[in-house]
């Protein structure tokens, strides 16, 4: 069984500043951990994976995430939020042929 | 462009009517899935298949069923809808069965009055 916990259910930045957006997962696998990203009335976006490679993963418009199996964790970064990064942002974890989603982080960002 | 195709992108029926929401994977890819996306469900997985067989269920309810077709195109059949049933209708397409990226398409919003 597995499942996974994003901590926050909003979070707010001022453009520029770092992003944070925190997951925890549980499996009984070997998981594979993916960040998505939705915009309003879009379908979600691949942002990034990891898939037992390397521990910090690079995705797509400057996020990356770092996999720390000690600490359960799979939390997404961004050294600058832009006003485009606005979204709802979903930590997944997949093993055994058995997908979870997060409940979703809405991101908003300040000018 | 995710390359998943859902048509069509908007829906306005009355309670008790049947709708059929059309998924079209990206290429290549053999399995489909489709999520449903409301304010107070938020995301909820329905229905997974693999290569036209069914490979996994969620909540889905026994009003709602799905097929995956030779061509891979895969229909998502609504019926004795209910006001509830209004949400946004996500397919995702994957190459594998199982731990491969989800390809989403835009939804279809289905909206039951």
């Amino acid at each position: 069984a597995q499942s996974v916990t994003q901590l926050d259910s909003h979070v707010s930045v001022s453009e520029g500043t770092p992003v944070l957006l925190r997951c925890n997962y549980s499996s009984s696998y070997s998981p594979s951990l993916f960040w998505y990203v939705q915009h309003p009335n879009k379908g979600l976006q691949l942002l990034l994976k990891y898939t037992s490679a390397a521990t910090l993963v690079k995705g797509i418009n400057g996020f990356e995430a770092e996999f720390k199996k000690s600490e359960t964790s799979f939390h997404l970064t961004k050294p600058s939020a832009h006003m485009s990064d606005a979204a709802e942002y979903f930590c997944v974890v997949s093993g055994n042929n058995d997908m979870r989603f997060g409940a979703g982080t809405r991101l908003t960002v300040k000018p | 462009d995710s390359g998943v195709t859902q048509t069509p992108k908007h829906l306005i029926t009355a309670t008790g009517q049947r709708v059929t929401l059309r998924c079209s994977p990206r290429s290549g890819d053999l399995s489909v899935y489709w999520y449903q996306q409301s304010l107070d469900q938020g995301l909820q997985f329905l229905i997974q298949y693999y290569n036209g067989e069914e490979r996994a269920k969620g909540n889905i309810l026994e009003r709602f069923s799905a097929q995956q077709f030779p061509d891979l195109h895969s229909e998502l059949n609504l019926s004795s809808l209910e006001l509830g049933d209004s949400a946004l209708y996500f397919c995702a397409s994957s190459i594998g069965a199982g731990n491969s990226p989800l390809h989403f398409g835009n939804g279809t919003r289905l909206t039951v009055t």
